[in-house]
């Protein structure tokens, strides 16, 4: 069925490096992804996207990368900062005629010791 | 440049009771999204909007919710008869287009008692 899972439920690193966040998603007709971060009490705060037509996407200290081979998207954060602590999640909206739904997966909580 | 707002922040009701969840879209945005997230996990699909239009209700849990965007802008999201099982984070978001991003609000937490 539709899923998209993360591979860790948590991770925790040290400040100032590197943080990789991975998801997988099953279905293969999806065709734009979005991560998102949220912080306690708040709502999901948008990251960065990507569509199925490009592997790479960069942002500020963020690359989102997709490998439609394997199913597979990551983020990454380059010299994470104790504000970079939150829950992230990957959301993925299935093509051909969709209401522009998210499917959401269950998340990932970073970390960051100082 | 205000983003999505929802109010209430909180609200707590008593079982059986009727709540009504605002949500103000970014203006100008035409696709409006209401979700669902329990504690600890994603958001999950109610409904969806694009202008005054619900397309897509397929995750209305059951006839007790009901949405409505008389306007096109501001939407609401009405739960009737609430259970302690309707306990959750209702979360709103707005997108310029479908497909495309989606920003969402705080978020209205709902505790049935």
């Amino acid at each position: 069925g539709e899923s998209v899972g993360l591979h860790l439920p948590t991770l925790s690193v040290q400040e100032g490096d590197n943080s990789i966040i991975n998801c997988a998603y099953s279905n293969s007709a999806s065709d734009y992804f979005i991560w998102y971060k949220q912080e306690s009490g708040k709502g999901p705060q948008f990251i960065i996207d990507i569509r199925s037509n490009m592997d790479k996407r960069q942002g500020q200290r963020v690359t989102v990368l997709l490998n439609k081979t394997v199913k597979h998207l990551s983020l990454q954060i380059a010299a994470t900062q104790p504000g970079d602590s939150a829950v992230y999640f990957c959301a993925e909206n299935i093509g051909s005629g969709n209401t522009g739904k998210l499917i959401f997966g269950q998340g990932t909580t970073l970390q960051v010791k100082p | 440049g205000a983003g999505v707002s929802q109010s209430p922040r909180y609200k707590v009701a008593k079982r059986g009771q009727d709540v009504a969840l605002r949500c103000d879209p970014i203006s100008g945005h035409v696709s409006l999204f209401w979700y669902q997230q329990a504690l600890g996990q994603g958001p999950e699909f109610l409904t969806y909007f694009q202008n005054e239009a619900q397309l897509d209700k397929s995750g209305l849990p059951s006839d007790r919710f009901f949405a409505e965007r008389p306007e096109g802008s501001v939407s609401t999201l009405k739960i009737q008869r609430t259970q302690q099982e309707d306990s959750a984070v209702y979360l709103c978001a707005s997108s310029p287009l479908t497909g495309w991003g989606q920003f969402f609000g705080p978020g209205t937490r709902l505790t049935v008692l």
